[in-house]
């Protein structure tokens, strides 16, 4: 069975903390992606990765950075977490671009 | 800027009953996808379509792509408690990114 798994399913930090968010995939996939999902608001794409050692911008990278040593973990880190980057945070992964698989995600507080 | 407008935002209807949502858009997308999502999980995929007029079901669920391909439905034929969830669309765009619709919120009461 495919497997996306990420590092915690809670986090609770303080502004200004250093945040670390793993995820790990199982299916040899090139692709992987980072997300945050807020009510009313959708998906919005922080980071992807299309090889190893390889990121790309997407649509909101501000505040975040992004680390892909080895092909099944992609990290996001928030440099400096702000009590706006409280969110749900989506990892999926993929062959191509559609078929995406997701990880149960990341429920982020900052204090 | 590409958009996913998705209505309604939300619905909740009794067991048993018959239910469309949209996702609609004045662009025109490679593919068309749909994801299902429970409370506190990640989205799980349940179809892609990627021809002007496709039509695939997948038990009760029937999903459309528009002639045009700017625009899908879902329908759902006797809906049940299980069917209950965020349901996403997402559309393909560049190369590496889809463009996410804000989800339609479904309650199926029993």
């Amino acid at each position: 069975d495919v497997k996306v798994t990420q590092s915690s399913r809670y986090l609770v930090k303080r502004t200004g903390e250093k945040v670390f968010l793993e995820c790990v995939q199982d299916m040899d996939h090139e692709n992987m992606f980072w997300y945050r999902q807020d009510p009313g608001l959708g998906l919005r794409l922080i980071y992807f990765s299309y090889d190893v050692k390889m990121k790309e911008k997407g649509d909101i990278p501000e505040g975040y950075s992004v680390s892909r040593e080895k092909k099944e973990r992609f990290s996001l880190i928030l440099e400096s977490a702000s009590t706006n980057q409280t969110s749900m945070y989506l990892c999926a992964s993929s062959i191509v671009r559609d078929s995406q698989f997701f990880g149960p995600g990341t429920r982020l507080t900052v204090l | 800027t590409q958009l996913l407008e998705q209505s309604p935002q939300f619905l909740s209807i009794q067991e048993g009953e018959n239910l469309t949502v949209y996702c609609n858009s004045s662009s025109v997308f490679s593919s068309l996808q749909w994801y299902r999502q429970e409370p506190g999980e990640g989205p799980v995929l349940l179809v892609t379509v990627v021809t002007g007029g496709e039509v695939k079901k997948l038990k009760r669920l029937t999903f459309q792509f528009g002639d045009a391909r700017k625009d899908s439905s879902l329908h759902i034929t006797a809906a049940q408690p299980g069917d209950t969830g965020l349901y996403l669309c997402a559309g393909g765009a560049s190369n590496y990114q889809l463009i996410w619709g804000a989800g339609t919120k479904l309650i199926i009461k029993p």
